[in-house]
């Protein structure tokens, strides 16, 4: 079974510039997250899908941070402009609320790398 | 709030030796507790979990932990270190109140493991 994939893994810009990531999460999960890794940190989450719902952004940053989810499958997150505050691992995961036992197992991608110049 | 404090954020053991890194958290209501691990430029792998039951967890990898209420601590441990467990470290913790809740990770303990 395939994982959380994600793409680019690694992205440099300049200040100032816009920038997409994209998650293709496991295929059937119908929960998706979005998180913020900066270095030395654990992982905090921006955004969270049911399915194509955002049911909590509390912590995006919406002046410059956006996501969507179209079709409840893969998902865009976006930042722009870009700060150099923004560098940081922006990390996917996806999960099953099905079968629901309080909270779902996510699985995370490899994350993409961001460096802001 | 829900907080989850490590204890230690570099760990160094030799190979052959007993791994424990510490995790507390702070909460009324015993969480859902949750232990990853990340290996360098990978994402996070879930190692083990509790949600109820049995409060000693077994997982992959030969990791366990055992869940204390009294010390609400998740420590978790592995009985003989492998040159292949070095990686981060991420305890978390899920508020059980009804409906869904989010993660909230711990900074991570790296563990390093010298011949």
């Amino acid at each position: 079974e395939a994982g959380v994939v994600q793409s680019p893994r690694y992205k440099i810009i300049e200040k100032k510039q816009p920038v997409a990531f994209w998650c293709n999460p496991i295929s059937g999960h119908n929960t998706l997250y979005w998180y913020l890794q900066n270095l030395g940190q654990g992982p905090e989450l921006l955004i969270r899908y049911e399915n194509e719902e955002a049911v909590d952004d509390s912590q995006l940053p919406k002046d410059r941070f956006s996501a969507e989810r179209l079709k409840g499958v893969d998902s865009t997150l976006k930042i722009q402009p870009a700060e150099l505050g923004d560098s940081a691992v922006y990390l996917c995961a996806s999960g099953d609320s099905s079968s629901f036992s309080g909270t779902d197992t996510q699985y995370f991608g490899p994350g993409t790398r961001l460096t802001v110049l | 709030a829900q907080s989850v404090t490590q204890l230690g954020s570099h760990v160094s053991v030799s190979e052959g030796a007993l791994v424990l890194l510490r995790c507390n958290y702070s909460s009324s209501v015993p969480p859902y507790l949750f232990w990853y691990v990340q290996y360098p430029n990978q994402g996070l792998q879930l190692l083990l979990k509790y949600t109820t039951g049995a409060t000693l967890v077994k997982g992959i990898n030969g990791f366990e932990a055992e869940f204390k209420k009294s010390e609400t601590s998740f420590h978790l441990t592995k009985p003989s270190a492998h040159m292949s467990d070095a990686a981060e470290y991420f305890c978390a913790v899920s508020p059980r109140s009804g409906g869904y809740n989010k993660l909230i990770f711990g900074a991570g303990t790296r563990l390093a493991v010298h011949p």
